[in-house]
């Protein structure tokens, strides 16, 4: 079992739509959590960052960890066109030091039809 | 600040030639990575320096893959011999305690 599982899609909503997006990990260590967008030929670049549990809104995104559950969950609210990327989450044990690695999903692939 | 760098964008080589990959990380980073990105696997680890030291190679596949980081400001990944199962996206990543990565825009690996 992968320490990470992510759903690879692809994902297909039309424009304005709620798009929701998810992972699941067995380490019960990770302690950060983070989400990545990923274009088409480009390197991802951070998007969220949360620690431990909770919510965390920026602008039309919500990152939520669930760490009881093992799970965590990326929300676009009023998706666009431009939204359309790979998203990949992202999870540590711990951050700074000499630990400092991070475990990625394999990413979902979403489209958002204009 | 020009992000991370990486050069070749893209290199096609034939089996059993050497490849080098390279990269300069962000000024002032003090942790860098080595990713391996294909549809099967997505993004794999392969290692990472911290204040130019190499703290964990447990991802590099075989004996064939190597890097080094000299300086704060440079970075190599090499491949001797090549395989065609070494065709993949390559991506270094930089960054500092308890932010997120940057990462290259990568070097897309064609092995023939």
């Amino acid at each position: 079992q992968k320490e990470v599982e992510q759903d690879p899609g692809p994902l297909s909503v039309p424009e304005g739509a709620i798009v929701s997006l998810n992972c699941t990990y067995s380490n019960s260590a990770f302690q950060y959590f983070m989400w990545y967008r990923q274009y088409s030929r480009k390197g991802p670049e951070l998007l969220m960052y949360t620690y431990s549990s909770g919510n965390k809104e920026d602008g039309r995104f919500t990152a939520q960890v669930d760490k009881s559950s093992k799970y965590i969950s990326l929300f676009i609210r009023d998706s666009q066109p431009s939204d359309s990327a790979t998203y990949l989450c992202a999870m540590s044990p711990n951050y700074g030091g000499a630990t400092n690695k991070l475990i990625f999903g394999t990413g979902t692939l979403l489209a958002v039809q204009p | 600040d020009a992000g991370v760098i990486q050069s070749p964008r893209h290199e096609v080589t034939e089996m059993g030639q050497e490849v080098t990959l390279r990269c300069k990380p962000i000024s002032g980073h003090n942790s860098l990575f080595w990713y391996r990105q294909t549809m099967m696997r997505g993004l794999e680890l392969l290692i990472y320096f911290n204040n130019n030291v190499p703290i964990d190679d447990s991802g590099m596949p075989e004996d064939r893959f190597s890097a080094k980081m000299p300086n704060a400001s440079f970075s190599t990944l090499k491949i001797q011999p090549s395989e065609p199962r070494d065709s993949a996206v390559y991506f270094c990543a930089s960054s500092l305690p308890f932010y997120g990565y940057t990462f290259g825009s990568g070097t897309r690996l064609t092995v023939v």
